[in-house]
């Protein structure tokens, strides 16, 4: 079984540029999760995808980025226009059931580094 | 708001100890807890997933205990060896879908 893919695995922008990450779930699951790690601080929730719904998106931090998950299979997270302080660690993760039971899975990350 | 605190986070022992990671919570309701491992560029690997109503979970030389009532939980590496070398990270489900991180130990086991 294929694990979650991202890509790509590092992007590199300029302020005000826009970025567009990608994330590959593991076949057959509902859940679908982004994460950000930025330097020094600990992962952080960003939002939650149930097949194409956003279930929960309280931890995107503003509205210039932009997750969709179209037809409920892979999703994209954007990030327009790139800030400094976006730079950090975008993880993915997916999950057959609500991680209230069930584990989540997670991606190998995209590095975004924002100068 | 729930918060999650590691101690330590750097560990540097010698191949063959046994050695304890520790992780607390300030928000006792949670759904479960997780241990996981990073590898350097690598994604996140779940190691153990505890149950709340769980009090430990074992899985060959780690063993992972949970005590919610005070917030706290203990990761335990057996003999430990130097592949055991990566960041752990506990985790707590306490809504309804997310998890909250704590920023991680990161275990260095020399040969």
């Amino acid at each position: 079984e294929a694990g979650v893919t991202q890509f790509p695995s590092h992007s590199v922008i300029e302020k005000g540029q826009t970025v567009t990450l990608r994330c590959d779930p593991i076949s057959g699951h509902d859940n679908l999760y982004w994460y950000r790690r930025v330097m020094g601080k600990e992962i952080k929730f960003l939002l939650h995808f149930v097949k194409e719904s956003k279930q929960d998106e309280s931890g995107m931090p503003n509205n210039r980025f932009l997750a969709e998950r179209t037809g409920g299979t892979y999703s994209t997270l954007k990030v327009q226009p790139a800030e400094l302080e976006d730079s950090g660690v975008y993880f993915c993760a997916s999950s057959r059931q609500l991680a209230s039971t069930d584990t989540q899975y997670f991606g190998p990350g995209t590095r975004l580094t924002v100068l | 708001k729930q918060e999650v605190t590691q101690i330590p986070a750097a560990l540097s022992v010698p191949e063959g100890e046994n050695l304890v990671l520790n992780c607390s919570f300030t928000d006792s309701a949670i759904y479960n807890l997780q241990w996981f491992r990073q590898d350097p560029g690598k994604g996140l690997t779940s190691l153990l997933l505890i149950q709340s109503s769980q009090r430990e979970q074992t899985s060959g030389r780690l063993n992972a205990s949970l005590d919610k009532s005070s917030g706290r939980s203990t990761l335990y590496i057996a003999a430990s060896q130097p592949g055991d070398s990566a960041t752990y990270l506990c985790a707590v489900t306490s809504g309804y879908s997310t998890l909250t991180f704590g920023k991680g130990t990161m275990l260095l086991v020399s040969p």
